[in-house]
């Protein structure tokens, strides 16, 4: 089965920094990329994900990017603010029912 | 206008006893889920319900037993809960099985705690 690895597992970055986390996958067959947000006390929210068929996407202060033949990903948060502080996960499925989560990443912000 | 909405949010329980978790979506979606995140944050799926017919059911004890009487409810019973059991517990949903076009819609979780 698919299996990602999550890195950092923390990451502590002053506020209007950059943040970034990285992921790989071992199944070449994945296709959809999520990365979900959990803040504390709430489920997971998603917040940005990328197909297979494009190298990088960008929402705001939020950009993914996908290397395929490296097998690993990467979100990016720009300008960073304390409201970013959370539990980052990343995903990877072959686009059916099965979704694999990364080990999740604290994100902390510092005033 | 909460979307996917569990209760209770907190159960502590003690070992041995039997407890329910129930879960509702108001988003017209045909796929639910049942997901066990650990103390260290990671995330496992359970079950998965499409149109109230079982899909996943990974290695779960068979003291877990999920119930859908529709496609807008899926419950989890649990049986003769263990300390092991504590984790929390997050009911998702989604438009279809295919995660390619139907992202994962979460609760707010679950937080049970076996004493």
């Amino acid at each position: 089965g698919e299996n990602v690895e999550q890195h950092p597992s923390t990451l502590s970055v002053q506020e209007g920094d950059s943040a970034v986390i990285k992921c790989t996958y071992s199944d070449s067959a994945s296709n959809y990329f999520p990365w979900y947000k959990q803040e504390l006390g709430k489920g997971p929210q998603l917040i940005i994900d990328i197909r297979s068929n494009v190298g990088e996407k960008k929402d705001q202060r939020i950009a993914v990017t996908l290397n395929k033949t490296a097998k690993h990903f990467s979100l990016h948060i720009t300008e960073t603010q304390p409201e970013d502080s959370a539990v980052y996960f990343c995903a990877a499925s072959r686009g059916d029912y099965k979704l694999s989560f990364g080990a999740g990443t604290t994100v902390t912000v510092r005033a | 206008d909460t979307a996917v909405s569990q209760t209770p949010k907190y159960l502590v329980t003690q070992m041995g006893n039997d407890k329910s978790i129930k879960c509702e979506q108001n988003l017209g979606h045909d796929t639910m889920y049942w997901y066990k995140q650990d103390s260290k944050k990671f995330l496992k799926i359970m079950f998965s319900y499409n149109n109230k017919e079982l899909i996943i059911n990974e290695t779960v004890p068979n003291r877990f037993s999920p119930k859908s009487p529709d496609k807008a409810h899926l419950n989890l019973h649990i049986n003769s809960l263990e300390l092991g059991d504590s984790a929390v517990y997050f009911c998702a949903s989604s438009q279809a099985l295919s995660s390619y076009n139907s992202p994962l819609h979460f609760g707010n979780g679950t937080r049970l705690t076996v004493t």
